[in-house]
């Protein structure tokens, strides 16, 4: 299995782009969450998703939009980015709302907007 | 306003010797807490969690102290050893209804580790 795998690592924007962190697990897992850690923050919850086709909003949603269609995947997409948006970015999943001790999370991608 | 919070963002530690993180919290709405241990440039991953219905969990060299009173929760690690050395996360899980489920956690901001050899 590998796991949470997050794509892109890295990523520079520049205000006002639009680009998608994509996240994939493998474990066959119905709840997926994206989050973000600023530095005095801690990470906060943006949007998750218990099964494909079902979305919800977390702590901090506004910005950012995402999607579920398939078990797989659950990409975050930046319509607008803004620099306030410069932060870690961790996807995270789970067997379901009941396996919170078994969370896994992705390496994270380190998102800069100039 | 923050609702889980680790006061010290560091701590040093030799060899051998405890750790002890502390975190507290503001909310008696949640029902389970958890901590994370994070490395450098990886995600977060499980490391133990105690149930608001206990004051005590133990897994190997980790243990759990929880005082529902003070709302505080604290990690302790004997003995400590260098590869400890990493940021550690408490987070705190609302209570749902009965029959209810979440996954949704509430973060404190981190304590940085540091076990010198």
């Amino acid at each position: 299995n590998a796991g949470v795998t997050q794509t892109p690592k890295f990523q520079v924007l520049k205000t006002g782009q639009s680009m998608t962190l994509q996240c994939a697990q493998d474990m066959n897992h119905e709840y997926m969450s994206w989050y973000r850690q600023d530095p005095g923050m801690g990470l906060r919850l943006i949007h998750y998703s218990v099964g494909a086709g079902i979305t919800d909003q977390g702590e901090v949603p506004n910005g950012y939009n995402v999607s579920r269609s398939t078990t797989e995947d659950f990409p975050l997409r930046l319509l607008s980015a803004a620099p306030s948006q410069t932060s870690v970015y961790f996807c995270a999943s789970s067997y379901s709302l009941r396996s919170v001790d078994t969370q896994y999370f992705g390496p994270g991608t380190r998102l800069t907007v100039l | 306003d923050q609702q889980v919070k680790q006061n010290s963002p560091s701590l040093s530690v030799q060899e051998g010797r405890i750790s002890i993180l502390n975190c507290d919290y503001t909310n008696s709405m949640f029902d389970y807490f958890l901590w994370y241990k994070k490395y450098p440039a990886e995600g977060p991953t499980f490391l133990i969690s105690i149930s608001s219905i206990k004051d005590k969990n133990e897994d190997g060299r980790f243990t759990v102290f929880l005082n529902k009173s003070a709302k505080h929760l604290s990690l302790h690690i004997v003995p400590s050893q260098p590869g400890d050395s990493a940021v550690y996360f408490c987070a705190a899980r609302y209570r749902v209804p009965y029959g209810g489920a979440t996954n949704k956690l509430i973060f404190g901001t981190g304590t940085l580790l540091a076990v010198q050899p």
